[in-house]
């Protein structure tokens, strides 16, 4: 069974930085591309940033370029991601997905919550 | 990196069709077959439903459906019963390894 758990969310003050982390189970990571996608409360879906397999091409929504950095450990199966200077509006819940073969997000986490406030 | 557009809410009586448009550019929507759609209840994560414009996972009721034409791409809830009230989000890649979600919208079952 693919799982995907997204941890490492919580309160951080403007301008702090944060870590998630996104530990996958249940099929060859690093075949996968993976993606971070985020939701503010009561709004809707934003694609925030995806990796490749090997880590070689990364890309990231205009709102969070310079500021956040995906990654990801094969060995480890797991993708991160690194959101620095962060603003009252990267609050939101931050979902990683797997993409599937064409270009959806066949499988997501639970989510964590990101809170940036003072 | 603008979002598609989706109409906020959508209705219909159990039994009946609703249809859910998603409208984009050239520049995803319309370049591209890779729209796909999620279902989301309150609090729980998004559910894939469509992906590549019409295809369904397995275990997705056929009640489900998508097509596209031109810049905008719409999903079909026929037979609508009522745990399909809940929010749904279209999704389109755009290009250049970027992709776009749809504001959603909200669907009721009167």
């Amino acid at each position: 069974e693919v799982q995907l758990v997204e941890s490492g969310g919580g309160l951080v003050q403007p301008g702090g930085s944060l870590r998630l982390s996104c530990a996958a189970s249940g099929f060859t990571f690093s075949n996968y591309w993976m993606h971070w996608v985020r939701q503010a409360p009561g709004k809707g879906l934003v694609w925030v940033s995806r990796i490749n397999s090997i880590s070689k091409i990364t890309s990231y929504a205009d709102s969070v370029k310079g500021r956040f950095t995906i990654s990801r450990d094969n060995a480890k199966n797991t993708v991160y991601l690194q959101m620095n200077s962060l603003r009252a509006e990267d609050t939101a819940v931050y979902y990683c997905g797997r993409e599937g073969g064409a270009a959806e997000f066949d499988y997501w986490g639970q989510g964590t919550l990101v809170t940036v406030s003072s | 990196q603008s979002a598609l557009t989706q109409p906020p809410s959508a209705s219909g009586s159990p039994g009946q069709s609703v249809t859910i448009s998603c409208t984009g550019t050239s520049s995803d929507v319309g370049g591209y077959n890779y729209v796909s759609w999620y279902q989301q209840h309150p609090g729980k994560a998004p559910k894939l439903i469509i992906y590549e414009v019409s295809k369904r996972p397995s275990g997705v009721p056929d009640r489900f459906s998508g097509s596209k034409s031109g810049n905008t791409a719409s999903l079909t809830v026929s037979g609508l019963q009522a745990e399909d009230e809940t929010d749904y989000y279209c999704s389109s890649y755009a290009g250049s390894n970027y992709w776009v979600f749809g504001g959603g919208t909200k669907l009721t079952v009167l």
